[in-house]
C-alpha cells in the first residue's frame, strides 16, 4: 500500500531559527514528490516539486532534498518567519494520477 | 495571477439534504481534482476530470456525483448528507495530466452538516 509518513507531527521553533521536516514514502513506482504549505482553513500551496533525478531544489528560504534510493525527502526552512507557521504536507505521486498525501507537519514559529 | 475559485466558501446543511459545490479552475487548466479533508486529516482524493471526462476515482461515496462542464468548471453534487460529510472540500486544477504537473488548490468549501 502506498504510504507517506511525515515527521515530526508538530514543531515549535523561534523566529529566525532553521528547521528540517522529514518525509518517508513507500509509493512505487515513484513519479514525483511535492511539498505543500497549507495555512489553516486554506488550500495547500505548492512549494517545490522533485522528480526522480533531482536531489535538491530551492524556493527562497525553502530547500527540499530527495533521496530516491532510501525514499526519503526533507524540507529545510532557513531563517524562519512568523508567516511560516502552517502545515507542511509531503505529497508523492506514483504510477497513477492520484497522489498520496502525508499527514503533514504542523509548524509554529514563535516571536 | 488567477487562482482556483471555489464557491460557496462556507455551507451549512442538515442531514439528508443536498449540496452542490462549484470549482472554477485556473484559466487554460483542463484537469480538475476534488478532495475531502476532515478535521485533522490529510486530504482524501475523491474524483478527477480531464477534458470533461472522469479520469480517476478515489474514495467518493455513491451519494456523491461530479462532472466537468464545457467551460472546464466542475461541480460536486452531494445528496443524502450525513454528519460525517462535514469537512473541507478542496478543488485543485492542473494543465494536462503530465507526470510533473502541479495541482493548484483552491481555498476550499467548508461544509457543515447539522
Amino acid at each position: 500500500k502506498n504510504q507517506v509518513e511525515q515527521s515530526p507531527q508538530s514543531l515549535i521553533i523561534l523566529e529566525g531559527k532553521n528547521c528540517t521536516l522529514q518525509c518517508n514514502y513507500t509509493v512505487s513506482p515513484f513519479s514525483n514528490l511535492r511539498w505543500y504549505k497549507q495555512d489553516t482553513g486554506r488550500g495547500p500551496v505548492s512549494l517545490t516539486i522533485m522528480t526522480f533525478s533531482e536531489n535538491t531544489k530551492s524556493n527562497g528560504r525553502y530547500t527540499a532534498t530527495l533521496d530516491a534510493d532510501t525514499k526519503q525527502s526533507s524540507l529545510h526552512i532557513t531563517a524562519s518567519q512568523l508567516s511560516d507557521s502552517a502545515s507542511y504536507i509531503c505529497v508523492v505521486k506514483g504510477g497513477s494520477y492520484i497522489p498520496t498525501f502525508g499527514r503533514g507537519t504542523s509548524l509554529i514559529v514563535h516571536p | 495571477a488567477a487562482g482556483v475559485i471555489q464557491s460557496p466558501r462556507h455551507l451549512i446543511k442538515e442531514k439528508r439534504e443536498t449540496a452542490t459545490l462549484k470549482c472554477y479552475p485556473i484559466p487554460r487548466h483542463d484537469t480538475v481534482y476534488w478532495y475531502q479533508q476532515g478535521p485533522g486529516q490529510d486530504p482524501q482524493f475523491l474524483i478527477s476530470f480531464y477534458e470533461k471526462m472522469q479520469s480517476d476515482k478515489g474514495s467518493i461515496p455513491d451519494r456523491f456525483s461530479a462532472q466537468q462542464f464545457s467551460d472546464y468548471h466542475s461541480e460536486l453534487n452531494m445528496s443524502s448528507l450525513e454528519l460525517g460529510d462535514s469537512a473541507l472540500y478542496f478543488c485543485a486544477s492542473s494543465f494536462g495530466r503530465a507526470e510533473t504537473d502541479t495541482q493548484y488548490f483552491g481555498p476550499g468549501t467548508r461544509l457543515t452538516v447539522l
